[in-house]
């Protein structure tokens, strides 16, 4: 079955610091990739999505691609708020999930960024 | 316009006890998940409907847990003689089209369930 394996965290950073949570998966065919991000006391959302090989999500300064040979979609920031102090979960969907759940997520197990000022 | 809304908020409850959880998913939106987030578990799937039915109850941990979905909208997640291990956020989730592995799922903020 398909799977999603993220950096453990958590993951502490000062601010303007580079951003690197590795994620990579495991599923066959041609599964969508996203990243959500859960802000405290707030519920999931979309930070990015990528949905076809080679694709590059991107939003809020946060990017992601889409590696098929590496089976990856590592989320990237160049410069790190406090603001973005928060869980991140990479998911799946599609892939070897087969039949009509096509968009049944599978998620990692999220890491939690601190950033001080 | 609205988002995923979730009821109540939160819920203690006795073990051994029934709970109905309730979500509204945004209008028009015809996919419909229910994912649970514990500590230990993190995110797991638990059940998706397509319209009313439900084709993927796959996520489902036990036969204590149910939901169903009506006019295509509102669905309710039912747990029955409650245990506590239970006791986690239950996140519903609504999408535009069926099943779309491409589609951006829109989260509710969650009920939070503690079992006592």
């Amino acid at each position: 079955g398909n799977s999603v394996t993220q950096m453990e965290g958590p993951v502490t950073l000062s601010e303007e610091a580079f951003l690197t949570i590795n994620c990579t998966y495991t599923a066959t065919g041609y599964p969508s990739l996203f990243w959500y991000v859960q802000y405290p006391g707030e519920g999931l959302q979309l930070l990015l999505k990528a949905t076809k090989a080679d694709d590059k999500g991107s939003n809020k300064g946060f990017e992601a691609t889409y590696r098929k040979e590496t089976t990856s979609f590592h989320l990237e920031k160049g410069s790190v708020q406090v603001s973005d102090s928060a869980v991140y979960f990479c998911a799946l969907s599609g892939g070897n999930a087969g039949g009509t759940s096509y968009g049944k997520l599978t998620f990692g197990q999220g890491t939690i960024l601190t950033v001080h000022p | 316009g609205a988002g995923v809304s979730q009821s109540p908020s939160n819920k203690v409850t006795e073990k051994g006890k029934d709970v109905e959880l309730r979500c509204d998913p945004i209008s028009g939106h015809t996919a419909l998940y229910w994912y649970r987030q514990s500590l230990g578990q993190g995110l797991e799937f638990l059940i998706y409907f397509q319209g009313n039915s439900a084709p993927d109850k796959s996520g489902l941990p036990s036969d204590r847990f149910s939901a169903e979905r009506t006019g295509g909208s509102v669905s309710t997640l039912t747990i029955q003689r409650t245990q506590q291990e239970d006791s986690a956020v239950y996140l519903c989730a609504s999408s535009r089209r069926l099943a779309g592995r491409t589609d951006t799922q829109y989260f509710g903020p969650g009920t939070r369930l503690t079992v006592l």
